[in-house]
């Protein structure tokens, strides 16, 4: 199992421009979530998913999207890219949202908006 | 609004050295109480996981505490590695986990 992979590992964005970070897991996990982590702060939820079709917005949302089409992939689009958005970002799974569910963690995904 | 908070933001430890690590939240209601490793430039890993009955935790050389009267929770580190550098983080649950809320982490060196 590669578990969960994310691609690419580092971004450079100039402002306005538009990206999609991949999200890929082979585990068959329901559970899928973006996560921003910036300096001095615990990592934010943006965006997840409890299953395919089907998605919901998090603490940070805005500026950002997300689709659910199958179980394995969930890609996050930055539609036009700010300063403010230069962070690093990771995708998590798990088995099903429950309380009691470990979530696994990709490597993340290193992002600079000039 | 919820928060965790954790302490002290860095700790620097020689190798072989025991150490504690601390973790209070104010999270309410409260299910789960979860410690993560993260090696710089990595996406966390999951130590242990307690639910708000459970007392301590093991897994290896980490022992995670919960005390949930005084929303307090200790991560011992014992007999510590090189590898162990990395930074800690807790997070509390309070139902399920689009509801986590993250500690800021302690950044822990171990030096030879």
């Amino acid at each position: 199992n590669a578990g969960v992979t994310q691609t690419p590992k580092f971004q450079v964005l100039k402002t306005g421009q538009s990206m999609t970070l991949q999200c890929a897991q082979d585990m068959n996990h329901e559970y899928m979530s973006w996560y921003r982590q910036d300096p001095g702060m615990g990592l934010r939820l943006i965006h997840y998913s409890v299953g395919a079709g089907i998605t919901d917005q998090g603490e940070v949302p805005n500026g950002y999207n997300v689709s659910r089409s199958t179980t394995e992939d969930f890609p996050l689009r930055l539609l036009s890219a700010a300063p403010s958005q230069t962070s690093v970002y990771f995708c998590a799974s798990s088995p099903t949202s429950g309380f009691y569910n470990e979530q696994f963690f990709g490597p993340g995904t290193r992002l600079t908006v000039l | 609004k919820n928060q965790v908070e954790q302490s002290p933001q860095s700790l620097i430890i020689l190798e072989g050295k025991n150490c504690t690590l601390q973790c209070n939240y104010t999270v309410s209601p409260f299910s789960n109480l979860r410690w993560y490793k993260q090696d710089t430039g990595r996406g966390p890993v999951s130590l242990t996981i307690m639910t708000f009955s459970e007392n301590t935790k093991s897994n290896g050389r980490y022992t995670a505490t919960l005390d949930a009267d005084t929303k307090q929770s200790s991560l011992h580190i014992t007999a510590s590695q090189l590898s162990d550098s990395a930074s800690y983080i807790c997070v509390v649950s309070p139902f399920s986990n689009e509801k986590l809320t993250f500690g800021t982490g302690t950044r822990l060196t171990i030096i030879p």
